[in-house]
């Protein structure tokens, strides 16, 4: 089955601080990519970032990284210099190879950057 | 604005009752993906369409029915309405040959409330 898996369902971090979101997944496809949305209160979905599983590099979008190992199959999100803006809802998604390319979502980390 | 529409914004009807979400994808896009996000549910996949066909099929019920049209805009009927049907309802679509790449855009959602 393929499936995905967020462990913190909440997390609080500091404005300015580093916060660390964890994702583990289970595949059997050799190649994907990993996707990180996030919705904010409005609920809209944004892409934050995504990573292609044949690429060693860590992706990287402004404050917003990933720490990818592809043998533990974990997809974990860096955001650092939090701002208040990054409260939101983030959602580790992964499309299925056998449902169209559908998003299969985990259930999701509430994130609150406190002043 | 990720480009994708939907209507209407909120809907609030009574149990039993039948109703017609909207989307219409970005320009150009010819998959259209419907997502019900409930609380005890989270995101799940319901129904995908390729350029009015319909490709593939998640945890969609029986009482919900969707379709593509020829100017790719696509609706979702959901009828016989419970309770458990009131959740955030989003329409997503991507770009053709996107495959596991598959960035998708995500509407604004439908909030659906059953009284």
């Amino acid at each position: 089955a393929q499936t995905v898996t967020q462990s913190q369902p909440e997390m609080s971090v500091q404005e300015a601080e580093t916060v660390t979101l964890s994702c583990t997944y289970d595949t059997s496809e050799n190649n994907y990519y990993l996707f990180w949305y996030k919705q904010p209160p409005s609920r809209q979905m944004i892409l934050v970032i995504r990573q292609e599983a044949y690429k060693q590099q860590n992706a990287t979008e402004n404050r917003f990284s990933v720490n990818f190992q592809k043998a533990a199959k974990s997809f974990s999100l860096k955001i650092s210099d939090s701002q208040l803006g990054d409260t939101a809802m983030y959602f580790c998604a992964f499309p299925l190879s056998n449902s169209g390319y559908a998003l299969n979502f985990g259930k999701g980390t509430s994130l609150l950057v406190t002043p | 604005d990720s480009g994708v529409t939907q209507t209407p914004k909120h809907l609030i009807t009574a149990t039993g009752q039948r109703v017609t979400l909207r989307c219409s994808p970005r320009s150009g896009d010819l998959s259209v993906y419907w997502y019900q996000q409930s609380l005890d549910q989270g995101l799940q996949f319901l129904i995908q369409y390729y350029n009015g066909e319909e490709r593939a099929k998640g945890n969609i019920l029986e009482r919900f029915s969707a379709q593509q049209f020829p100017d790719l805009h696509s609706e979702l009927n959901l009828s016989s309405l419970e309770l458990g049907d009131s959740a955030l309802y989003f329409c997503a679509s991507s770009a053709p040959g996107g495959g596991l790449y598959n960035e998708q855009f995500f509407g604004p959602g439908t909030r659906l409330t059953v009284l």
